[in-house]
């Protein structure tokens, strides 16, 4: 079965960077959509980023050119540079798999998440 | 970008009562291609992740409970528990897959009356 673990998150400050980190396991992460979510304090969720199999990279427009998504192959890990962090970036950050179906995906599975902070 | 817009944003429903959930796109997310409605359903349980329910606006996800059901088309979509248990206590969203970015809509918080 498929599984996935984030790690990476943190308190931050505005401004800053941190790198979160996806190890997936019981599937090739680069053989599918790969995907962050967030979703901030008492908050619904939010698309972030998403990486197809042919390694094209899509961003919401509240990260586009701050985020950059990523995977390594060899680790089946997945990856989110996050850069200029903002306080309304805080948020829990998950990471998703998307199967495919029919000519999108949905999200099937999920990681935990892991919580970034994002305060002086 | 689609914005998706649910409602109510929270309902109360006795244990065996039917709930039922709205969900409303800002375009249509039905394919011509495929004459499928790109429109999903998760449930998030306190400290938990989502879980997908239902995707192409009406096909549950296997191993998902026949008392949930998903309805509608074009802009207006539905999700119905026809019989609401205590472990059906979760916050529901929809989420559009016709376009990026994947919008969801703001969860609809379920409880026990």
């Amino acid at each position: 079965e498929a599984h996935l673990v984030e790690s990476g998150g943190g308190l931050v400050q505005p401004g800053g960077s941190l790198r979160l980190s996806c190890a997936a396991s019981g599937f090739t992460a680069s053989s599918n959509y790969m995907s962050w979510v967030r979703q901030a304090p008492g908050k619904g969720l939010e698309w972030v980023s998403v990486i197809y199999s042919g390694g094209n990279t899509f961003y919401g427009d509240s990260v586009k050119g701050r985020f950059s998504i990523s995977r390594d192959n060899s680790k089946n890990t997945l990856y989110l540079q996050m850069n200029s962090l903002r306080p309304e970036d805080t948020a829990v950050y998950y990471c998703a798999r998307g199967r495919s179906c029919g000519t999108s995906y949905v999200f099937d599975y999920w990681g935990q998440g892991t919580l970034v902070t994002v305060s002086s | 970008d689609i914005v998706m817009t649910q409602s109510p944003d929270s309902l109360a429903v006795s244990l065996g009562e039917r709930a039922t959930i709205n969900c409303k796109s800002s375009q249509s997310v039905l394919y011509s291609s495929d004459n499928k409605n790109y429109l999903a359903w998760y449930q998030q349980k306190p400290g938990q992740p989502p879980k997908l329910l239902i995707y192409w606006a009406s096909i549950r996800e296997s191993g998902v409970p026949d008392r949930f059901s998903g309805s509608g088309s074009g802009t207006d979509f539905t999700l119905t528990i026809s019989s609401l248990q205590a472990e059906d206590v979760a916050v529901y969203s929809c989420q559009q897959s016709y376009s990026t970015p994947f919008t969801f809509g703001g969860g609809t918080k379920v409880e026990i009356k």
